[in-house]
């Protein structure tokens, strides 16, 4: 059984950094083909990706947030962390991770964290 | 960078109508679309991956077709389960590129 699961701060100020963590369970970050992705939505609006990692550590960011995304990965862990700097109320929004396969896309979601960003 | 584009961005239908939405994208991305149903508070669900195929214990009412940069999700006789939003993603590309959405009412 595969899980995910999104956690870190509720609440950030503005132009402060950012770091979540996706605990999952279920697959290894070791085996080919494998990726973590991340993906934002803002209240009542659309999905964003912001950043995928592979299994053989190729990481991938959305070009319109490349400047203030870093994803990294601990494999004996089996965490996925993202940080984001100089967050902006903008920014407010649920953060979900996902497993990601090349052939099928995101499979397995986590239960998404909502993020906060006010002074 | 690769945009998706849906369209309705809302659409109103009843229980049993048969229900088509459209993903464009502005550029080939060969079949390498997935298509995502999403509740009020809930992660989204794979339904559809590589255009077509159906991810398992989705409803057989639910299809996908197209290629190239024209997608279709149709579902054949609407239930009211099916009342939600859905996106379409693809991943052809270096970036993954999501559509605005889809949100489905109750007519």
């Amino acid at each position: 059984q595969i899980t995910l699961k999104e956690s870190g701060p509720t609440l950030v100020k503005p132009t402060q950094t950012l770091t979540l963590t996706c605990t999952f369970s279920g697959f290894s970050l070791s085996t080919s083909g494998v990726g973590v992705g991340w993906i934002r939505q803002p209240p009542g609006k659309a999905l964003e990706w912001l950043a995928l990692i592979y299994w053989d550590d190729d990481k991938r960011y959305s070009p319109s947030l490349k400047s203030r995304l870093t994803i990294t990965k601990d494999t004996s862990k089996n965490q996925v962390v993202l940080t984001m700097t100089n967050m902006d109320p903008v920014d407010t929004a649920t953060y979900y991770c996902a497993n990601y396969g090349d052939y099928v896309g995101c499979v397995y979601w986590g239960q998404g964290t909502l993020v906060t960003v006010s002074s | 960078d690769i945009q998706m584009t849906q369209s309705p961005s809302t659409l109103s239908a009843s229980v049993g109508d048969r229900v088509t939405i459209t993903c464009r994208a502005s550029q080939s991305i060969s079949s390498w679309l997935a298509w995502y149903q999403q509740k009020p508070g809930k992660a989204p669900k794979l339904l559809i991956y590589k255009a077509s195929s159906l991810e398992s214990g989705v409803p057989s009412r639910f299809s996908g077709s197209g290629s190239g940069t024209e997608f279709t999700l149709t579902i054949s006789s609407l239930q009211p389960d099916d009342f939600a939003t859905y996106y379409c993603q693809q991943y052809n590309s270096y970036f993954l590129t999501f559509g605005g959405g889809t949100k489905v009412e109750i007519k």
